[in-house]
Order: structure tokens, then C-alpha cells, then sequence
């Protein structure tokens, strides 16, 4: 258990849908993250948020929503997503910055149809 | 901006035997380099980190070293057990402009009993 939970664990939509993951720490954190995870390819950090303030955002496209109600919880918000969009969205929190140990949820497998 | 290579992407080894995973880096302003682990169905872990202020790091049968004029760091696992098998990451913290860690694409290790 790393104190760093994700719902829903899996999620299949259609292009059309509008969906939102969820994310919440346990831990304490400052700094929120939003990372996707595709095969063969290296993590692609999206989102960055300290202290509720969106500090980073990794050039995403817009279909792509976050948002940071508090330190604890950060939301993923999907519409009218591609195939390829497809993959593993990891949630991480750390700390302080970028430069402290990121602890990471389990992720929410998507499959956009 | 920076970029990570890691090699190997796959390696499979005999349970007893040494792994070493290589990794090297642009940014010669990166300064803190994490190593994760990530098991099937699960995020990714920290299991060790190293920061440019030092050459070696060693946590019982794992130790990392870092090589800062070569641009280098690798991964070295002793006395390989079956539950080290598992994806590994490396990771550069580029605290240049963006601040953010730059993963990267993993290796794929296999402990055979």
C-alpha cells in the first residue's frame, strides 16, 4: 500500500464519453503529478501541481483536464479522446518538488474505443 | 531539453547472478537520479536514488553509481532473487527551467530460478 489511490482501475470509453479519473494521497503531499504510461515508450509526465497551483503542463492537449480541488485529491477530466490516447495514467505525489521521492498510485488502465 | 537512454531494454538472468542496467543523460544540470521498480499491475517504486554530490550508493543488495563527466549512472543488483524480476526505470531530475524527471523507457528483468 503506498498510500497513493486511483479510481477507477480500469475504464474502456468511446470517443464521445466524457469520464474523469480520480486520485487521492494519504501521505501528506505538496506536489501532485499526472503521468501517462505507454508500451515501449518512457513515462510522459502531463500535469504538475504544488500546493493546489497547476505548476506544469507538459504541452497536453486539451482533452486532456486536470484539476487540484486540494492537496489531496487530483482529477483527470477525458473528452472526446483518440485511440491513441490509450494507455496507463499513473497518478504520483511527492512531498516538495520534483527532486523528492514520487510515490505513485496503481494507475487506471484506459482503452479509448 | 533532457534526454534518458536506458540499456538494457530486456535482460534475463540466472537467480544468484549480478544485473547492471546503464543509463545515460544530456543535461549536465541534472542533479538527482531515482531508480524505480514497477511490478505487474502496480506503480511504480523508488527503491534507490542518488544525488551528484556523491559517486555510489549502496543499499544492501542494490547500489547505484554515477559517473557526472561521463553523464552515466547504472543500476547494480546482487544475489538476484525470482522477486526482483520485475520493469526498472531510471530517472534524471532536470532542475534547468522546467522542473520535472525525465524517465527512462525501462528494462524488462528477468530472475530465472
Amino acid at each position: 500500500e503506498t498510500g497513493v489511490t486511483q479510481t477507477p482501475r480500469h475504464l474502456v470509453m468511446g470517443m464521445t464519453n466524457k469520464k474523469s479519473l480520480k486520485c487521492e494521497q494519504h501521505l501528506g503531499h505538496n506536489a501532485m503529478y499526472w503521468y501517462k504510461q505507454s508500451a515501449k515508450k518512457p513515462l510522459e509526465l502531463m500535469f504538475v501541481y504544488n500546493f493546489k497551483e497547476q505548476t506544469e503542463n507538459n504541452s497536453v492537449p486539451s482533452r486532456f483536464s486536470p484539476e487540484c480541488p486540494n492537496s489531496s485529491h487530483l482529477f483527470l477530466h477525458l473528452h472526446t479522446l483518440q485511440p491513441e490516447d490509450s494507455a496507463l495514467y499513473l497518478c504520483a505525489s511527492s512531498l516538495a518538488g520534483a527532486a523528492t521521492e514520487q510515490y505513485f498510485g496503481p494507475g487506471t488502465r484506459l482503452t479509448v474505443t | 531539453g533532457e534526454n534518458v537512454e536506458q540499456h538494457p531494454s530486456t535482460l534475463s538472468v540466472q537467480e544468484g547472478d549480478s544485473a547492471v542496467i546503464k543509463c545515460t543523460y544530456s543535461d549536465s544540470a541534472s542533479n538527482y537520479f531515482p531508480w524505480y521498480k514497477q511490478e505487474l499491475g502496480k506503480g511504480p517504486q523508488l527503491i534507490i536514488d542518488i544525488r551528484s554530490n556523491v559517486g555510489e550508493k549502496k543499499d544492501q543488495r542494490i547500489a547505484v553509481t554515477l559517473n557526472k563527466t561521463a553523464k552515466h549512472f547504472s543500476l547494480h543488483i546482487t544475489e538476484t532473487q525470482p522477486e526482483d524480476s520485475a520493469v526498472y526505470f531510471c530517472a534524471a531530475f532536470r532542475s534547468r527551467g522546467s522542473e520535472k524527471l525525465v524517465f527512462g523507457k525501462g528494462t524488462k528483468l528477468t530472475v530465472n530460478p
